[in-house]
């Protein structure tokens, strides 16, 4: 098994532009979430999912949007980048069983820097 | 709403040294708590874990305690290794099912082990 996987793994954006990044998991959880880490601030969440075709928003969704149209991948775009946005971006999935005890697996992180 | 409160870091030791990063939580109900680590350039690994009160959960000679009338969860090694160097973060998550599992994590705490 891969377990969580993430593309790309580094990426420089200017300010303006869009991009996609794509999460990967071959564990057939159903839970799937992105996490942004900053320095001093542990990981945040933007945007996760319960289930293929459902989205919700996290701690800090605004500039950010998601998709989960396939069960095993959730997608994380940036429209328009800010300065702001630069990151370090985790992506995570979990069962959803209510006997688990609720930890997540997590993904290598993609490095986004916008200029 | 749920919050977690680490130790602050850094925390530079010597090899074989004892390790004590404090971590207090809040939350509604008996959360399961965890720790995770995360060695340089890569993502976040589960640790070890606790689902209840008077829990002790241990993996690679760390261990950590679920205190319920301290609301904490403290994170100690008896003699840590050059290794161990990383960023500890403590995190809780809530037991009911429609939370979806969501992680609230610590502030992370970077350990530095000198040889």
């Amino acid at each position: 098994n891969a377990g969580v996987t993430q593309t790309p793994k580094f990426r420089v954006l200017k300010t303006g532009q869009s991009m996609t990044l794509l999460c990967a998991q071959d564990m057939n959880h159903e839970y799937m979430y992105w996490y942004r880490q900053d320095p001093g601030m542990g990981l945040r969440l933007i945007h996760y999912s319960v289930g293929e075709g459902t989205t919700a928003k996290g701690e800090v969704p605004d500039g950010y949007n998601v998709s989960r149209l396939k069960k095993q991948n959730f997608l994380l775009g940036l429209e328009s980048a800010a300065p702001s946005q630069t990151s370090v971006y985790f992506c995570a999935s979990s069962y959803s069983r209510t006997d688990y005890d609720g930890w997540q697996y997590f993904g290598p992180g993609t490095r986004l820097t916008v200029t | 709403g749920n919050s977690v409160t680490q130790m602050e870091g850094p925390v530079t030791l010597s090899e074989e040294a004892f390790l004590t990063i404090n971590c207090t939580y809040t939350a509604t109900g008996y959360p399961s708590l965890f720790w995770y680590v995360q060695y340089p350039g890569e993502g976040l690994q589960l640790l070890l874990k606790a689902t209840k009160a008077d829990d002790k959960g241990s993996n690679k000679g760390f261990e950590a305690t679920y205190r319920k009338e301290t609301t904490s969860f403290h994170l100690e090694k008896g003699s840590v290794q050059v290794s161990d160097s990383a960023v500890y973060f403590c995190a809780l998550t809530p037991i009911s099912s429609g939370s979806a599992r969501q992680l609230t994590f610590g502030s992370g705490t970077q350990l530095t082990v000198l040889p």
